[in-house]
């Protein structure tokens, strides 16, 4: 079975703090996707990696950057968290050039 | 406009009830996902479709790519099948990247 494990499910954090979100996935997949889910909006795209040390914006990069120096681990970086990036956070995985896309158990994230 | 859409956003059913979920895309595609979100948050994959029908237990999903719409259908629902259900579509412009629906919250009520 495909795992995409995220590292925390809940995390409380203060406003200006930096906080990192954590992806693993153990299926030597090339795409790593982090995605936010909001109501009413669905998920969105923050960033993307196609491959180790490759990135690319998704719809919604501002405030936010990511780290791929392995190619199963994928951080989402949030460099001074603020109240509007209380969120759900997905990280998802897939082949290159597969549509099939495997997804994590989210990361609900509030910051105070 | 959303290029993926979808309807009912919010839809609540006695068990037994036969569902049906409908999304309708703008764009061309390669293929289009049905996904299931339960409260907690992980997603998992239903359906992967490029054309015609698939059905998996209480499940079927069609798609007719001339209309651009899909839909995802539940027989005999049950209060385990609550959820959100999330189309999400395959550009076909070679991208692996994904374009959601904003999801359908469904309650089925013993």
């Amino acid at each position: 079975d495909v795992k995409v494990t995220q590292s925390s499910r809940y995390l409380v954090k203060r406003t200006g703090e930096k906080v990192f979100l954590e992806c693993v996935q153990d299926m030597d997949h090339e795409n790593m996707f982090w995605y936010r889910q909001d109501p009413g909006l669905g998920l969105r795209l923050i960033y993307f990696s196609y491959d180790v040390k490759m990135k690319e914006k998704g719809d919604i990069p501002e405030g936010y950057s990511v780290s791929r120096e392995k190619k199963e681990r994928f951080s989402l970086i949030l460099e001074s968290a603020s109240t509007n990036q209380t969120s759900m956070y997905l990280c998802a995985s897939s082949f290159w050039n597969s549509p099939e896309a495997f997804f994590g158990q989210g990361t609900r994230l509030t910051v105070v | 406009k959303n290029e993926v859409e979808q309807s009912p956003q919010n839809l609540t059913a006695q068990e037994g009830e036969f569902i049906t979920i409908n999304c309708s895309y703008s764009v061309g595609i390669s293929a289009l996902h049905w996904l299931q979100q339960h409260p907690g948050g992980g997603i998992v994959s239903l359906f992967m479709l490029s054309s015609g029908k698939k059905k998996h237990g209480r499940l079927i999903a069609t798609i007719n790519i001339q209309e651009k719409h899909s839909s995802l259908h539940i027989t005999a629902s049950h209060p385990r099948d609550s959820a959100v259900y999330i189309c999400a579509v395959r550009p076909s412009d070679n991208t692996d990247k994904l374009i959601f629906g904003t999801g359908t919250r469904l309650q089925v009520f013993p």
